[in-house]
């Protein structure tokens, strides 16, 4: 059972560069979120997409932007990355329910420089 | 005032003790919640779901919920040094709102 797939797992970038981060589920699940985790903030909604064909912004959307491409992926990018944006990114999916938690990919480690 | 609040820790309980977590949250409306674990450089994983007032139990984890007071509790029972960790409380709607975490550590 493969779950939620992030990838990639660490990436180092310069400032001012670009990158996407990559994250399929294989749970058939409606709803799909990213987070970034930073020491003493907890983990904070960058965006979400609560069915295909829909995202929103969440608590910190400044310098990101999303991609819902079908049920399964749901993919983040960094325009122009910037040192603020060191952090872990976790992609999270969930059936849709409130009563239905998230489950988890295993995290992204990206360092801007 | 932040939605939902977590003492960060570290909390340190002896091993075999119990061990109890706290969570406050400002939305009277709030109807469920979530408590998620996170062992160091891991994603969250899932231990409990509640949204009736009182309590409910899981194995060696009891979650406490109480509406009127605006908090949710979690208690570990028999504390083992695998239970150290960082402990999310998430308050649910369309989308998880997360505390911070405390983090746990069971001292053997």
């Amino acid at each position: 059972n493969a779950g939620v797939t992030q990838t990639p797992k660490f990436q180092v970038l310069k400032t001012g560069q670009s990158m996407t981060l990559q994250c399929a589920q294989d749970m058939n699940h409606n709803s799909m979120y990213w987070y970034r985790q930073d020491p003493g903030m907890g983990l904070r909604l960058i965006y979400y997409s609560a069915s295909e064909g829909t995202t929103d912004k969440g608590e910190v959307p400044n310098g990101y932007n999303v991609s819902r491409l079908n049920k399964r992926e749901f993919s983040l990018r960094l325009e122009s990355a910037a040192p603020s944006q060191t952090s872990v990114y976790f992609c999270a999916s969930r059936r849709g329910y409130s009563e239905s938690g998230y489950t988890f990919g295993s995290g992204t480690r990206l360092t801007v420089v | 005032q932040k939605e939902v609040e977590q003492n960060s820790g570290p909390l340190s309980v002896p091993e075999g003790a119990i061990a109890s977590l706290n969570c406050t949250y400002s939305d009277r409306g709030s109807q469920s919640f979530f408590w998620y674990r996170q062992y160091s450089g891991k994603s969250p994983e899932l231990i409990m779901f509640i949204y009736s007032n009182g309590d409910k139990e899981d194995g060696r984890f009891t979650a406490q919920l109480n509406k009127a007071s605006q908090y949710v509790s979690l208690l570990i029972r028999d504390s083992q040094p695998s239970d150290s960790a960082t402990y999310l409380c998430a308050l649910s709607n369309e989308k998880l709102t997360f505390g911070t975490g405390t983090r746990l550590t069971i001292i053997p």
